[in-house]
């Protein structure tokens, strides 16, 4: 029979309204860190990131805050659109190490 | 760019079969990695390589898996044989490496069905 699947954190917002989406990350040796959003039927798409000698870093609607104290990474999306629906992901790496650690995952839906 | 390129986008197949997934990195980029995505297990790392080098396959099923990469622009992930909990979506992703970052570019992906 079918398995059950992820059970995805989901967030609803009303469209033009800001998001933000977290990730608590657990190895307190990550410096590196990285939001992907990943849309229906498409890979991850690169769409901040943020090293750990800062901690806050903005992109065009998107802003990436890091508490290292808690380790706690944060995406705010500005004035969202319906094409912000997606599915976030964060993911954080060590310096010098090639493996990205992904989360689970966060589906954000957009109401009209 | 062209960006990170997979084919096939679909593969259907029956079990039992060999299934050959294709990827062709951006090019400039030392690094060269396959995930496959599930609604059961999310996002895993099957295998990474350095400059064409496998430098970690923990993450592979089993031997019924094996990946290559021949020469700086094109990998193949290979199945067989194939069984039906094999379907899932796998995805190629680059990054440029040598210091520049560490972010990694994923391709559209490969959903694989095997019935």
């Amino acid at each position: 029979g079918e398995s059950v699947g992820l059970h995805l954190p989901t967030l609803s917002v009303q469209e033009g309204d800001n998001s933000i989406i977290n990730c608590a990350y657990s190895n307190s040796a990550s410096d590196y860190f990285i939001w992907y959003k990943q849309e229906s039927g498409k890979g991850p798409q690169f769409i901040i990131d943020i090293r750990s000698n800062m901690d806050k870093r903005q992109g065009q609607r998107v802003t990436v805050l890091l508490n290292k104290t808690v380790k706690h990474l944060s995406l705010q999306i500005a004035a969202t659109q319906p094409g912000d629906s997606a599915v976030y992901f964060c993911a954080e790496n060590t310096q010098g190490a090639q493996k990205l650690v992904f989360g689970q995952g966060t589906r954000l839906t957009i109401n009209p | 760019d062209a960006g990170v390129i997979q084919s096939p986008r679909h593969e259907v197949t029956e079990m039992g079969q060999e299934v050959t997934l294709r990827c062709k990195p951006i090019s400039g980029h030392d690094y060269l990695f396959w995930y496959r995505q599930t609604m059961m297990r999310g996002l895993e790392l099957l295998i990474y390589f350095n400059n064409n080098v496998p430098i970690d396959d923990s993450g592979m099923p089993e031997d019924r898996f094996s990946a290559k990469m021949p020469n700086a622009s094109f990998s193949t992930l290979k199945i067989q044989p194939s069984e039906p909990r094999d379907s899932a979506v796998y995805f190629c992703a680059s990054s440029p490496g040598q210091g520049r970052t560490d972010t990694q570019y994923f391709g559209p992906g490969t959903r694989l069905t095997v019935l």
